[in-house]
């Protein structure tokens, strides 16, 4: 079995200041993990996923998101805020079901705020 | 474009009545999803479908059911045994077979309420 926690449900930064949201996850197995943006009364846009290999992976509008296998982590980070970064981000770990075919598990997601 | 959609929008439901949501993808993926997504609780998956004719449940599947007729469509019926069924349902895909790492890709969900 797998899980996900996401380290605050709310997070405000100003505009241009660094974004930090912290997700940390168990599993039994090797990792897949992913990191998803979900505007209001919309469904989930992947930002970014790490599979194998490159521990630090990037991905759309700036963001990126390292893999630390000795602390369970996959923080997502962008060097600079925007105001259109407001949204909803919810972190995701996959995992093989009995048929071969991956579910995901999601964090309870948080909320970013920019502050103008 | 490819893509998956949802209908309606949104969509209220009397006591004691079924209502269905619909869910479409032109992406020719095997696998479907269908989430709820509640305040501060994330995304849950209630059934999901890796190919035709066949679905499993998730881990609220009690008061929902599914069908998948054709490799397009997974449709959710939310029956009026779900008793708190207010909720925003994302139906999601995705190409992945046995051990793949392809994301999933979402609708913009249905958010329904009760009358």
């Amino acid at each position: 079995a797998q899980s996900v926690t996401q380290l605050g449900s709310h997070v405000s930064v100003s505009e241009g200041a660094l974004v930090l949201l912290r997700c940390n996850y168990s599993s039994s197995v090797p990792p897949y993990l992913f990191w998803y943006v979900q505007y209001p009364n919309q469904g989930l846009q992947l930002l970014l996923k790490y599979t194998t290999g490159a521990t630090l992976v990037k991905g759309i509008n700036g963001f990126e998101a390292e893999f630390k296998k000795s602390e369970t982590s996959f923080h997502l980070t962008k060097p600079s805020a925007h105001m259109s970064d407001a949204a909803e981000y919810f972190c995701a770990v996959g995992a093989a079901s009995n048929f071969g075919n991956e579910k995901l598990t999601f964090g309870t997601g948080t909320r970013l705020t920019i502050i103008p | 474009d490819g893509g998956i959609t949802q209908s309606p929008k949104y969509l209220f439901r009397k006591e004691g009545q079924n209502v269905t949501l619909s869910c479409e993808q032109n992406l020719n993926h095997d696998a479907m999803y269908w989430y709820r997504q509640d305040p501060g609780q994330g995304l849950r998956l209630i059934y999901y479908s890796q190919i035709v004719n066949d679905f499993q449940k998730g881990d609220i599947a009690e008061g929902y059911s599914v069908s998948r007729e054709k490799k397009e469509s997974f449709p959710l019926t939310v029956t009026s045994a779900q008793k708190n069924p207010t909720a925003f349902y994302l139906c999601a895909s995705t190409s992945g077979t046995g051990y793949s790492n392809q994301p999933q890709h979402f609708g913009d969900g249905t958010r329904l309420s009760i009358l």
